[in-house]
């Protein structure tokens, strides 16, 4: 089935350690999404990509690092700059709209990021 | 300031009663608005999307309305069953290429 898979679901991370997200889709999308949310808050956007090799900073990109090597894999990396990272991430990709119009968001099963 | 803003942040519902949420924003230029449900721990699952000219949208149980005019949207459950217990998000689409605005959610708990 095409979707958007995302692991792994829990991890955990000592301080002054980086850790990586993992987020692969084969539905074909040119775009792909880092998302954090946090209780009580809207989703806001990490690190987004509209094509391979190339990605753009979010609204909260300090802290985290992106790769766009392939068209299917866009990986979050937690550096321990990241001063809060316990969160719930979740990546997403879309249909690059050439008529300027976006593609629905489709959603990963995200990832529970707890810092010990 | 958050461009979409969502009403109530919470409520609780008996089964089978309806319930109607709220989502305004100021979003501009406008494209289109969806609405999303997450399940406690998953990923959001889009429920509908309506664009600029559409008035009402519906998907089984769940109807969407649209007012560009005054930018308001609802969104109403009819005859709600245990599994609508989940948090539902407005995600609304405008300004630059790639920028979705989202609510923070209105967490619904449907009660036996």
């Amino acid at each position: 089935d095409g979707g958007i898979t995302q692991s792994p679901k829990y991890l955990f991370r000592k301080e002054g350690q980086n850790v990586t997200l993992s987020c692969e889709q084969n539905l074909n999308h040119d775009a792909m999404y880092w998302y954090r949310q946090d209780p009580g808050q809207g989703l806001r956007l990490i690190y987004y990509s509209q094509i391979v090799n190339d990605f753009q900073k979010g609204d909260i990109a300090e802290g985290y690092s992106v790769s766009r090597e392939k068209k299917e894999s866009f990986p979050l990396t937690v550096t321990s700059a990241q001063k809060n990272p316990t969160a719930f991430y979740l990546c997403a990709s879309s249909i690059h709209g050439t008529s300027g119009r976006v593609g629905e968001l489709f959603f990963g099963e995200g990832s529970r990021l707890t810092v010990l | 300031k958050n461009q979409v803003e969502q009403s109530p942040q919470s409520l609780i519902i008996l089964e089978g009663k309806n319930c109607t949420l709220q989502c305004n924003y100021t979003v501009s230029p406008f494209s289109n608005l969806r609405w999303y449900k997450q399940d406690t721990g998953r990923g959001p699952v889009s429920l509908t999307i309506m664009t600029f000219s559409e008035n009402t949208k519906s998907n089984g149980r769940y109807t969407a309305t649209l007012d560009a005019d005054t930018k308001q949207s609802s969104l109403h459950i009819t005859a709600s069953q245990l599994s609508d217990s989940a948090s539902y998000i407005c995600v609304v689409t405008g300004g630059s290429w790639g920028k979705f605005q989202f609510g923070a959610g209105t967490q619904v708990v449907v009660t036996p």
